[in-house]
């Protein structure tokens, strides 16, 4: 069975500073890594995958994820945040013998002025 | 991009009553929809897999006879809460996947926020 694990359910940061959202999956074989945003009662928002190539994906709104297969971690960054970044974020995993995806608990990023 | 239309985005029913939510995908065929529960402050829970022209898979724990999905076209998903009770209410949102493996993009709808009373 494959897993995922957000190990924080919130984060805070400033605005201005970089920020940084935590994911550790489990996946038999080669993982295929999506994070979401999610704002209030919305639906789930693409941000980025990783499927193959670079470990550094970079994504919507200036956030970017690096895959890390010896940690077994794709964290979620972004240089310098925005007030407007406050939202929940999902990490999801799947891979080439699973249909659907993984989703983690969602980690609350809120970002202050 | 790929765009998935969900109506309504918020219902309101009296207890015993059905419900029907539709997610649609606009722009591309969705062999594969999936439907999903959320709870506040917690993540989504996977409630079944459906695909075009077969019966849904349901997840472990829930309710096929009360949940009660159709994927009768490649562009067209439907749910059905039957006899809705309050312990219904949720935020229900649907996924579609524009093709059959898991790199293919997962593109979600807005959500439906059912209220039972």
């Amino acid at each position: 069975a494959q897993s995922v694990a957000q190990p924080e359910d919130q984060v805070n940061v400033a605005e201005g500073n970089p920020l940084t959202v935590k994911c550790t999956y489990s996946v038999s074989g080669n993982p295929y890594l999506f994070w979401y945003v999610q704002y209030p009662n919305r639906g789930l928002q693409f941000l980025l995958k990783y499927i193959t190539g670079d470990n550094l994906v970079k994504g919507s709104y200036g956030f970017e994820a690096e895959f890390n297969k010896s940690q077994t971690s794709f964290h979620l960054k972004k240089p310098s945040a925005l007030v407007s970044d406050s939202a929940l974020y999902f990490c999801a995993a799947g891979n080439s013998g699973y249909s659907t995806l993984t989703f983690g608990k969602g980690t609350m990023l809120l970002v202050s002025p | 991009g790929a765009v998935v239309s969900q109506h309504p985005s918020r219902v309101i029913c009296k207890s015993g009553t059905s419900v029907k939510i539709e997610c649609r995908s606009l722009d591309f065929q969705a062999t594969t929809m999936f439907w999903y529960r959320q709870f506040p402050k917690q993540s989504l829970m996977l409630m079944a897999t459906s695909n075009e022209g077969s019966k849904a898979t349901y997840e472990q724990g829930v309710e096929k006879d009360k949940f009660l999905i159709n994927h009768a076209s490649l562009t067209l998903s439907t749910l059905t809460v039957t006899s809705a009770h309050p312990e219904d209410s949720s935020f229900y949102i649907c996924s579609a996947r524009d093709g059959p493996k898991p790199n293919y993009g997962y593109t979600f709808g807005s959500g439906t926020r059912l209220t039972v009373v």
